[in-house]
């Protein structure tokens, strides 16, 4: 089981924002990062620390944080979005120790 | 540009020890976290372990006892040991470049391991 709780899926009409939700103890002390994959794929780093976009990442993508979730949001969801997204941190003791979200599948209608 | 390629056995039989190998190209051995993360078919992203530049690892619980994660700074490769490999260790694993807050911005292009007898 994993220590970082996602929705299982999502939907996002073309052109529309989406927030996308990821919920553990962790979260409190550490940021997450997201990642966006695409199937037959690897993931891809989308947001890191507070709100970082790597360099190439469209500034549609948006990350935020309170209390114990964080969020993904894509503002003006466009086709190419539809894939599965997911969240990582450190585990619940604060160690080194990482976890994944179980993912959340992002469909664009 | 960092490119990680990875490579090794993609097809086990139960009780044997699945072992990859990952390469680093056009980037620093140093400063980073080197993790294996898998993902089983149709599943989501488990983390397995990471190794430092100086050796020092750390492991999922779960996998712990089965698994040693080592270096060779000389050819700047890492690499994966998973002992007593089961159905269960069926995934397509992968090899990628932490920084210090665990977010990972380069991946190999993930390897196809099925266990099967």
């Amino acid at each position: 089981s994993s220590e970082l709780t996602q929705d299982p899926a999502v939907s996002v009409a073309l052109g529309q924002t989406v927030r996308i939700t990821c919920q553990g103890d962790s979260l409190r002390s550490y940021y997450a990062n997201w990642y966006q994959q695409k199937p037959g794929q690897a993931p891809v780093l989308v947001i890191y620390g507070k709100n970082n976009r790597p360099s190439g990442i469209p500034d549609r993508f948006s990350g935020s944080s309170s209390g114990n979730t964080a969020s993904l949001t894509i503002t003006g969801a466009q086709a190419e979005d539809e894939a599965d997204y997911y969240c990582n941190s450190r585990d619940n003791s604060g160690s080194l120790l990482r976890v994944f979200g179980g993912g959340t599948k992002v469909t664009v209608l | 540009q960092v490119r990680l390629q990875q490579w090794g056995a993609g097809l086990l039989k139960p009780s044997e020890t699945l072992s990859l190998t990952c390469g680093i190209y056009g980037g620093s051995f140093s400063g980073y976290y080197w993790t294996w993360i898998r993902q089983p078919p149709g599943k989501g992203l488990e983390w397995i372990g990471e190794i430092n530049h100086s050796g020092s690892t750390n492991y999922n619980p779960s996998l712990k006892s089965r698994v040693t994660i080592s270096v060779d700074t000389s050819k700047n490769q890492f690499s994966l040991k998973l002992s007593s490999v089961t159905a269960a260790d069926t995934a397509v694993y992968y090899c990628t470049r932490g920084q210090y807050n665990g977010d990972y911005d380069y991946w190999g292009q993930g390897t196809l391991v099925t266990v099967s007898s």
